[in-house]
């Protein structure tokens, strides 16, 4: 079962880059990492997706070590509204499945 | 535009009385799948589905069933509805479980048993 590790809140104001960290230790061999946003009563909404060293978009980098063991997620100079819920997925090894863990609730104050 | 459409957007019922939510995409995606969410709970899936004629259970099941005859659509059916079954649901859809594993979120169906 891969399963997926990530701090449970963060703070941050406004402006600043914020670095989410997610450890998956026994990811599989081919498998890739995505990282989703959710707001309040509304569907995830997909970020970034990366299989190993960096990947940017319009709204994130995602960092991937060799090990592949972890990722971090960065948003660069974060407004108000970044403040969401912020979930790593990697696919379930043992079939099908996706599994969402509790994700990381990022507040971004004034 | 790509999407995932539900139908309704807000359901209130009562205890037994059968109720199906759709769920509906128009990228050709291969799997499907329904989620619920909870407070303190996060995102459970319930069902999924590969293909065409092709589900298979997720972490929460029970009291749901789903179907597949189309590859566009996957309504999910609760039989005899009861209170536990209150919850915010999302239906999703990718091109693969795996490789590719974008999923694209429905806008939620907030049910409401009493």
């Amino acid at each position: 079962l891969a399963k997926t590790t990530q701090p449970i809140s963060m703070d941050s104001y406004e402006g600043q880059e914020v670095n989410i960290t997610c450890s998956h230790n026994n990811i599989a061999t081919n498998d890739y990492i995505t990282w989703y946003q959710q707001f309040p009563s509304q569907g995830p909404r997909f970020i970034i997706q990366g299989y190993k060293t960096k990947v940017t978009n319009e709204v994130a980098s995602l960092f991937i070590p060799a090990d592949r063991k972890s990722s971090t997620l960065s948003l660069p100079r974060v407004s108000l509204s970044d403040t969401a819920v912020y979930y790593c997925l990697v696919p379930y090894t043992g079939g099908f499945k996706t599994i969402f863990g509790a994700g990381t609730r990022l507040f971004v104050k004034a | 535009e790509a999407q995932v459409t539900q139908n309704p957007r807000y359901l209130i019922t009562v205890t037994g009385k059968k109720l199906t939510v759709t769920c509906s995409q128009n990228m050709n995606h291969e799997y499907m799948s329904w989620y619920r969410q909870d407070p303190g709970l996060g995102l459970r899936q319930i069902y999924y589905s590969m293909n065409v004629e092709v589900t298979d259970k997720g972490d929460v099941p029970e009291g749901y069933k789903v179907s597949r005859k189309e590859k566009r659509n996957f309504p999910l059916i609760l039989e005899s509805p009861s209170p536990n079954q209150t919850s915010l649901y999302f239906c999703a859809s990718s091109f693969s479980s795996r490789e590719g594993y974008e999923q694209y979120f429905g806008p939620g169906t907030r049910l409401t048993v009493t």
